[in-house]
């Protein structure tokens, strides 16, 4: 069965940064575009960054363009997100998901609080 | 890059039936059929409940249908269950660059 695990999020100060990972299981990860998608607390989902499966294509939400840096290794069925200068309205859960029609598959995000 | 655009809440009795809107623009919702709908419950991740406009994947019930109209889609919930309260968020293919845009999630209450 396709599973993903995020993990890697925390407590952080605004400016700081920290390396999201996800790891994925039960499918062939590296024939998969990828998609982190984010929820403030109480609010919408939020597309924040796309890889396609070769990393090729590389794309960013305007809030956390020049910010945030999205990566995968195919090898290790893995995909990260380096999420620097945080600020306080970064606070979310953050997904990885595939988004992809029918074959789509989310974790179970992990939650960046941007607090001093 | 903005977002879907979804009530905020709606409600319903159990057995009737609700549709909840999400309107977007000729840039995502409008040009492509490529909109999907998910239910989210508190604490959880989103389940994908609708995709490609008006698909069901296996396993979700058929009182779960979509459809779409210009630039707006909608989900219907027919014999509301209890258990059908919940967020529900749609989310639209936008183009290359900007490939993903949702809405900003409806509060189902089931009365």
């Amino acid at each position: 069965e396709p599973q993903l695990v995020e993990s890697g999020g925390g407590l952080v100060q605004p400016g700081g940064s920290l390396k999201l990972s996800c790891a994925a299981s039960g499918f062939i990860f590296s024939n998969f575009d990828m998609n982190w998608v984010r929820q403030a607390p109480g609010k919408g989902l939020e597309w924040v960054s796309y890889i396609s499966s070769t990393s090729r294509s590389i794309y960013y939400a305007d809030s956390v363009k020049g910010r945030f840096i999205v990566s995968r290794d195919n090898a290790k069925n893995s995909l990260y997100l380096q999420v620097n200068s945080l600020r306080d309205e970064d606070t979310a859960v953050f997904y990885c998901a595939t988004l992809a029609g029918n074959r789509d598959y989310w974790g179970q995000g992990t939650l960046v609080t941007v607090s001093s | 890059q903005s977002a879907l655009t979804q009530p905020a809440s709606v409600s319903g009795s159990p057995g009737q039936s609700i549709t909840i809107s999400c309107t977007g623009t000729s840039s995502d919702v409008g040009n492509y059929n490529l909109v999907s709908w998910y239910q989210q419950h508190p604490g959880k991740a989103p389940q994908l409940i609708i995709y490609d406009v008006l698909k069901r994947p296996s396993g979700v019930s058929s009182r779960f249908s979509g459809s779409k109209s210009g630039n707006t889609a909608s989900l219907t919930i027919s014999g509301l269950q209890a258990e059908d309260e919940a967020d529900y968020h749609c989310c639209s293919y936008a183009g290359s660059t900007t490939p993903w845009v949702f809405g900003g999630g409806t509060k189902l209450t089931v009365l």
